[in-house]
This record gives C-alpha cells, structure tokens and sequence, in this order.
C-alpha cells in the first residue's frame, strides 16, 4: 500500500487560510469514508483533529474542517494562528485490517 | 494524563526480536482497537497494525511474518513483538486506541524509541 500524497509544506500568514490536499486511490480514500487528520507537534505523539472525513473531536477548534472529493481529501485551517504550526498527517481505512498514512506536510505561519 | 502508557526505550542488534508494551485502562482495553503506529527519525507515519478485543490480530503487509501482537487481560496490556529487526526497524513505536469503525486513532501513547545497533 503506498502512502498518500501531500505536499511537502503549506505555508500562511497570520489569519490567513490554508487548504492541504491529500491524494489516494479508488482503492483507500475513494472507497472509505474513514479519512482522519492528525496534527503532530516535534518530538510528541500525534494528534487527532478531523475524524470520518468531516467530524471534529470535542476540544478541537472549529478553525479546523476536512473535506473530500472522490480520491482526494483536504484539511483546511481557517485564521491561521501561530500554534498551527506542526507537521500534519492524513490517515485512510484501506480495506481488511490496513490503513495508510499520508507524506506529512509541514505548516509554518509566516 | 495520559489513558495510554508505553515501556521504555529499547536497544537491539539486527536480527533480534524486540516486544514494547502499552497499558491501558479497563474500559478501553475491553472495548476500543489498539493500533501500532511506527515513526522513522525525521520520517512520516507508518502503519503497522492493530490487536481487537478478544484476540484477534491483523498486520499490515509489510509486517506480514515479523509482527506479534497480544493482550494480557490481567493488566489491560497489549503488545507488540517485531522479530528478525533490521536497521530500517529503527523508529518510534506508537501504540493508539480507535473507538471501533470510527477510524480516528485518539488516544496515544507516548511512544517507544526502538534502535537497532550492531
């Protein structure tokens, strides 16, 4: 199973919105709805921040939302702040009992 | 505090079997799927695989052969056993809790440092 596609880094001013883009197949993201996002802060394990593609677990900001289309999902960070930067992840169910995880794409706030 | 608590860091040569344990609480290890998850020094996430409550095992196929996992109901623990280690295996190994079929890995632990070393 190859990892999905991200980019390598997003970046944003303060306030501003970024959207990262997580690309699989028909055979992961396009036949799953199991898409979760995970933001990871160095040398601490990572975080869940979007879950079953769209959902928001309780605690996280609402300046986080995800959304897909066919074999792509997006992560978007709406008034972007300095704490969002991290390195985040995307995860898809792909089938049996395997998942896979995205290349990871580095947020910096300018 | 943490739900989810890992053993320590581990040293190894190449060819040895490494097990890392990841305790929990009652109420998650009778109920949630508890994931592997390994991460390389500077490197992204790599699924590794996932023990169900009662028993039941699955390995991604990279791991296929290599890779054990176990619970002991006694202490609410579940482990991981990766054996012929190569230097490649040299990662942080997470283990994460799903409430089952969301797919969202929430609880994590705090990751164990494995290091194969001739």
């Amino acid at each position: 199973q190859s990892a999905l596609t991200q980019p390598a880094s997003v970046s944003g001013s303060l306030g501003q919105s970024i959207t990262i883009s997580c690309t699989g197949t028909s055979s992961d993201i396009g036949s799953h709805n199991l898409v979760s996002w995970y933001q990871q802060d160095p040398g601490e394990a990572p975080k869940v921040i979007i879950f079953e593609g769209t959902k928001r677990p309780s605690g996280v900001s609402n300046r986080f939302s995800g959304s897909k289309s066919g074999n792509t999902a997006s992560l978007t960070i709406s008034g972007l702040q300095a704490e969002d930067e991290a390195d985040y992840y995307c995860c898809s169910y792909a089938g049996g009992v395997d998942y896979v995880f995205g290349t990871g794409t580095r947020v910096t706030v300018l | 505090q943490l739900q989810v608590v890992q053993s320590g860091a581990e040293v190894k040569n190449p060819g040895a079997s490494v097990r890392i344990s990841c305790k929990t609480s009652a109420s998650i290890f009778n109920k949630d799927y508890v994931h592997w998850v390994r991460q390389a020094p500077g490197q992204g996430l790599e699924y590794v695989g996932v023990s169900y409550p009662g028993g039941p095992t699955g390995s991604a196929r990279t791991f296929l052969g290599r890779l054990t996992l176990s619970r002991d109901t006694s202490t609410n623990t579940v482990y991981m056993g990766l054996s012929d280690l190569k230097f490649e295996d040299t990662a942080v190994y997470y283990c994460a809790t799903e409430e089952p079929r969301t797919g969202s890995f929430d609880s994590w632990g705090q990751g164990t440092l494995v290091t194969v070393s001739s």
